[in-house]
């Protein structure tokens, strides 16, 4: 089974402050994937990294950057956090797998509030 | 056009009901198709995935697929509490093109 997993469940921060969020897969997948998730909204692509050192925007870009180090490890950083980055975050990761489509499998999320 | 359209819900249900979770689509370049199960507080976890017109079948789940009029479904037979979730359908047109786009979800109550 794919793990994906993200480094902090719930996360309180304060505004102006760079807010790291880390995830991590074991499954040696190229791409990697960073969304956020708010009500009404729905899941929007902030980045996503097609291999290590590579990145691009995704929908939503604005206030985010992203690190992409090593191949299991795909980083969020919020450069200087504001109260309207308050939401739920999902870090995904899938293996290109040739011409099919691979599904994307998902962390369980980091509720980040932002006070 | 919104790419993708789910009906939100909430959707309540007793328990041992069939219920039917939709979504419709606008880009004919989408050729893959998933469906994921989101519990309160966890993450998106893919419960059906499939590329073709017709249906597949997984257990009590039933995707069905209609590229013709561009409509993708879900069937939970015989549902059960432990159902009780959001329901993302997504949708990718493959290749190289990395992105999925998902519906906003359907919230699914199922009652005992």
């Amino acid at each position: 089974d794919v793990k994906v997993t993200q480094s902090s469940r719930y996360l309180v921060k304060r505004t102006g402050e760079k807010v790291f969020l880390e995830c991590v897969q074991d499954m040696d997948h190229e791409n990697m994937f960073w969304y956020r998730q708010d009500p009404g909204l729905g899941l929007r692509l902030i980045y996503f990294s097609y291999d290590v050192k590579m990145k691009e925007k995704g929908d939503i870009p604005e206030g985010y950057s992203v690190s992409r180090e090593k191949k299991e490890r795909f980083s969020l950083i919020l450069e200087s956090a504001s109260t309207n980055q308050t939401s739920m975050y999902l870090c995904a990761s899938r293996s290109p797998g040739g011409t099919a489509h691979q599904p994307q499998h998902f962390g369980d999320g980091t509720r980040l509030s932002i006070l | 056009q919104k790419e993708v359209e789910q009906d939100p819900g909430p959707l309540s249900v007793p328990e041992g009901a069939i219920v039917s979770l939709n979504c419709t689509y606008s880009n004919s370049a989408f050729q893959y198709f998933m469906w994921y199960r989101q519990y309160s507080r966890k993450g998106p976890e893919l419960l059906m995935y499939t590329y073709s017109s017709g249906n597949k079948e997984d257990g009590r789940f039933t995707a069905q697929v209609d590229k013709s009029s561009k409509y993708i479904s879900l069937f939970i037979r015989d549902s059960q509490p432990s159902d009780s979730a959001t329901y993302l359908c997504a949708i990718g047109s493959g290749g190289s093109n990395y992105k999925l786009t998902f519906g906003k979800g359907t919230l699914l109550t199922v009652n005992p």
